[in-house]
């Protein structure tokens, strides 16, 4: 069974730009989540999607957005980016039936420059 | 924010010896988790443990949860190389799905 998988798995930006960042969840899950690791603030939960609505979202600013498609597959979208949101940003998903286990995916590193 | 702590920030043992981390927490909670982390990479579930639950094993692995005290612990055994990466633990809200981490254990086991 195929985990988690984000892309791309390094992405650079300047200060200003958009950042898009994507993921797809196992197979049969349909709550994608998504975290933001950056140094010195630990792991911090951003947003949770389900049946292709945001369902919970984190201490974020409104620049951070994403969207669900209907395959459950998961887009976070970073606007106007600060050099502050460098971090490694990874993406979860759980299935209907045991939603309490968040399976991760191997992250995406954003660089601001 | 975090919702707690987790005890030592970094552990190094050797090869077959066992590892204790602690983890400590703020506010009721469902259930907790243990997630592992190798070099800045993705997290690797460990176990769940429900907050009805004081004890389960995995493998290699146990954990406690003391709800009065507000902690849990994972104890590792016989640990190998390959453990060595950062633990972390997670309290969950079913309801509001927003996994909420500590600080993470860096391990360190030496062959």
């Amino acid at each position: 069974e195929a985990g988690v998988t984000q892309s791309p798995t390094h992405l650079i930006k300047t200060r200003g730009q958009q950042a898009t960042l994507r993921c797809s969840p196992i197979s049969g899950h349909t709550s994608v989540y998504w975290y933001q690791q950056a140094l010195g603030l630990g792991l911090q939960f951003l947003l949770w999607y389900d049946e292709g609505e945001e369902r919970n979202r984190g201490n974020f600013p409104p620049r951070f957005s994403g969207r669900q498609f209907p395959n459950y597959s998961s887009e976070l979208n970073v606007n106007a980016l600060e050099l502050e949101d460098s971090a490694l940003y990874l993406c979860a998903s759980s299935p209907p039936f045991n939603p309490d286990t968040q399976y991760f995916g191997p992250g995406t590193r954003l660089t601001v420059l | 924010s975090q919702q707690g702590e987790e005890d030592p920030q970094a552990l190094s043992i050797q090869e077959g010896e066992n590892a204790t981390m602690n983890c400590s927490y703020k506010t009721s909670i469902n259930n907790l988790q243990w997630y592992r982390q190798n070099s800045g990479r993705g997290l690797v579930h460990l176990i769940l443990i429900r907050s009805n639950e004081r004890e389960k094993h995995s493998g290699r692995l146990r954990v406690t949860l003391d709800t009065s005290k507000k902690s849990s612990s994972l104890l590792i055994t016989a640990s190998r190389a390959a453990d060595t990466a950062s633990y972390f633990c997670a309290t969950g809200d079913t309801g509001r799905r927003a996994l909420t981490f500590g600080s993470g254990t860096r391990l360190q086991v030496q062959p």
